[in-house]
């Protein structure tokens, strides 16, 4: 069954400007971590941002936010001020305790900066 | 300098002859994996390994083999490789723990003639 579901195969944004990239997750576990990660044209898979299921706060690391919504299971990704560096895909992960700590991928997201 | 490394980086080959991807990791990570990314799949674990000795399959194990001898190499062996395999290979490490980030190699293109 999929764990993890990005539902935007591709996604538009004008620099500058803010863009949310969807994630939902499917688990039974209470306790799990959320990733985001960023792949460039490049390749390297490049880390973004964790959050954990425990985590009252939404995490943020510059401008990459998440917006973590548990009830709903989802786990959103908001980048501030989109630059043109920011084209990339971007890849939601979540690791569940119960299950070996794996790490699921999600399909990814292909992010688009117009200038 | 922390890191994962992968070698070789490109890899043409013909269908049956047996290949081997390397891994090393210089973190001291127990948690090490393999991964292959295909376009619209995202990416999808091959192999896992908990620590030295233990390893495990993940979603698509078949037609791969994996060694854990030591803690800082996790090697990926394709026996007879086919032309479904050819593919974008990564692997990563991490502590063990669910809260733990996985950090990844640079990635390998493999090409299976």
């Amino acid at each position: 069954a999929q764990k993890i579901t990005q539902t935007q195969p591709g996604m538009f944004v004008q620099e500058k400007e803010a863009v949310t990239l969807d994630c939902t997750y499917d688990t039974s576990d209470q306790s799990y971590g959320l990733f985001w990660y960023k792949q460039p044209s490049s390749g390297e898979m490049i880390f973004l941002i964790y959050q954990g299921s425990y985590d009252e706060q939404n995490a943020t690391e510059g401008r990459y936010s998440l917006n973590f919504q548990k009830a709903r299971k989802s786990a959103n990704l908001v980048i501030s001020a989109s630059q043109l560096g920011d084209s990339a895909m971007y890849f939601c992960a979540m690791r569940e305790a119960y299950n070996n700590n794996d790490m699921r991928f999600g399909a990814g997201t292909r992010l688009t900066v117009k200038p | 300098e922390a890191q994962v490394t992968q070698n070789p980086r490109y890899l043409i080959t013909v269908t049956g002859k047996k290949l081997t991807v390397t891994c090393s990791q210089n973190m001291n990570h127990e948690y090490m994996s393999w991964y292959r990314q295909d376009p619209g799949l995202g990416l999808r674990q091959i192999y896992y390994s908990m620590n030295v000795e233990v390893t495990d399959k993940g979603d698509v194990p078949e037609g791969y083999k994996v060694s854990r001898k030591e803690k800082r190499n996790f090697p990926l062996i394709l026996e007879s490789p086919s032309p479904n395999q050819t593919s974008l290979y990564f692997c990563a490490s991490s502590l063990s723990g669910f809260t733990d980030t996985q950090y990844f190699g640079p990635g390998t293109r493999l090409t299976v003639l």
